[in-house]
């Protein structure tokens, strides 16, 4: 089945610093994928829509120039989080699809938990 | 936007009990999709229905999409503790969107 590895698990970062998740589709071509947030207790929020070789569409609220995302081919896009400041801190998953749609259901990454200290 | 209403949000039950979740909207989906996450883990997903009045089974969870594709439930049959964890309903986020939209999200605690 369709795997998506998130790396790194957990990263804990100092304040002002920057960091880089990766998220990998290792058995499928992923022209799409998809960055959420989560914080504790809480639901998934669409935070941008990755598109392979173009920019990244972000939804309402979330600022482009923080979280950058680079979909630089078919099975790589990195968030990176940049001047991380605690409020960042947070669990970060991404998804991709191999189908044709929403419709079909998702693959999810296992998460990044960023602790901004 | 298309909302997601999921309830309850938080549910206990001893082993063996039977439970039910509820996802609503008051938009038309074209197909909804129900997740179990564990802490730390990213969501995995159940199962996908597409139809309206559909009925699916996987073991002892049985998920039904509502005629008017507006509502989808989730039963648990004799609930174990290994059905511990959030399970989360979503849909496509928009009529030609791609991306999900999530729920709340149920948190269910099964002791035994």
């Amino acid at each position: 089945g369709a795997v998506v590895s998130q790396h790194p698990s957990w990263v804990i970062c100092k304040s002002g610093t920057s960091v880089k998740i990766e998220c990998r589709s290792l058995d499928f071509q992923a022209t799409t994928m998809f960055w959420y947030r989560q914080f504790p207790k809480q639901s998934l929020m669409l935070m941008a829509t990755s598109n392979e070789g173009s920019k990244a569409t972000y939804e309402q609220g979330v600022e482009k120039d923080k979280f950058l995302i680079n979909h630089a081919s078919l099975t790589l896009s990195t968030l990176t989080v940049t001047s991380a400041h605690p409020e960042d801190s947070s669990f970060y998953i991404c998804s991709a699809s191999n189908s044709k749609g929403a419709g079909y259901g998702y693959t999810f990454g296992s998460g990044t938990r960023l602790t901004v200290v | 936007t298309q909302l997601l209403e999921q309830s309850p949000q938080f549910l206990s039950i001893q082993e063996g009990e039977n439970l039910t979740v509820y996802c609503n909207s008051s938009s038309v989906f074209s197909s909804l999709q129900w997740y179990r996450q564990e802490p730390g883990e990213g969501p995995v997903l159940l199962v996908t229905v597409v139809t309206g009045g559909e009925v699916k089974k996987l073991k002892r969870l049985t998920f039904q999409f509502g005629d008017a594709r507006k509502d989808s439930s989730l039963h648990i049959t004799a609930a174990q503790p290994g059905d511990t964890g959030l399970y989360l309903c979503a849909g496509p986020i928009n009529q030609a969107g791609t991306a999900l939209i999530f729920g709340k999200g149920t948190t269910l605690s099964v002791s035994s």
